[in-house]
């Protein structure tokens, strides 16, 4: 069974630049989730699917970050324009279904902002 | 809120030696799930152990156990016989079985096993 997919795997921008990363869970898996991880710290969520459905994006910050799963399947994350403290681990995971606590993650995509 | 402490930043152990590292959480929840994550500097988060908080019983999984003390809301993890490979950032978590079942992560602890 194929993992999460992510890429980029690494990605280096100058501030006020757009970028987007792109994910693709496991197949068949339901929930999609997309998170933040700053250096030294933990994951932070971001949004989270249910299949093309948004059932949390409570701390997305929605006057620059922006993030679609049309058809529930892929989803890419989108931020423009950048912010120095973008810069950060942006993870995606996935779960077969809403309520099933176990979190499949892809490796992640690094976003230096310069 | 619900929040999920490690206060230890930084850890180290020898090889072949025994290391626990130390978690507490707060949540009103009562059903809820625990978990501890490691990251490789590879970056992939990968799933440790996983507890059940309904369940007294401790989870165990190979060299890896957990000391879940529900009333004191407390998850420690107790890896033995460490290995080189256990170096890596590891990540305490828990997830609520209402809302969004969204899940909340400590800041990590990192470990580095000594040869």
């Amino acid at each position: 069974e194929a993992g999460v997919a992510q890429s980029p795997r690494y990605k280096i921008i100058e501030k006020r630049q757009s970028v987007a990363f792109w994910c693709n869970p496991i197949s068949g898996h339901a929930t999609l989730y997309w998170y933040q991880q700053i250096l030294g710290q933990g994951p932070k969520l971001l949004i989270q699917f249910q299949n093309n459905g948004v059932v949390d994006d409570s701390q997305l910050p929605k006057d620059r970050f922006s993030a679609e799963r049309l058809k529930g399947v892929d989803s890419t994350l989108k931020i423009q324009p950048a912010k120095l403290e973008d810069s950060a681990v942006y993870l995606c995971a996935s779960s077969p279904a809403l309520g099933d606590t176990r979190q499949y993650f892809g490796p992640g995509t690094r976003l230096t902002v310069t | 809120a619900q929040t999920v402490t490690q206060s230890q930043p930084e850890m180290s152990v020898q090889e072949a030696e025994t290391v626990t590292l130390s978690c507490t959480y707060d949540t009103s929840e009562s059903n809820y799930y625990l978990f501890w994550y490691k990251q490789p500097p590879s970056r992939q988060m990968i799933l440790v152990i996983r507890q059940e908080a309904y369940k007294q019983q401790n989870a165990t999984e190979n060299r890896f156990s957990v000391n879940f003390q529900k009333a004191a809301k407390s998850f420690s993890l107790k890896i033995s016989d460490s290995q080189l490979g256990d170096t890596a950032m590891y990540f305490c978590a828990f997830i609520t079985l209402s809302g969004t079942y969204k899940y909340i992560f400590g800041t990590g602890t990192r470990l580095k096993v000594l040869a």
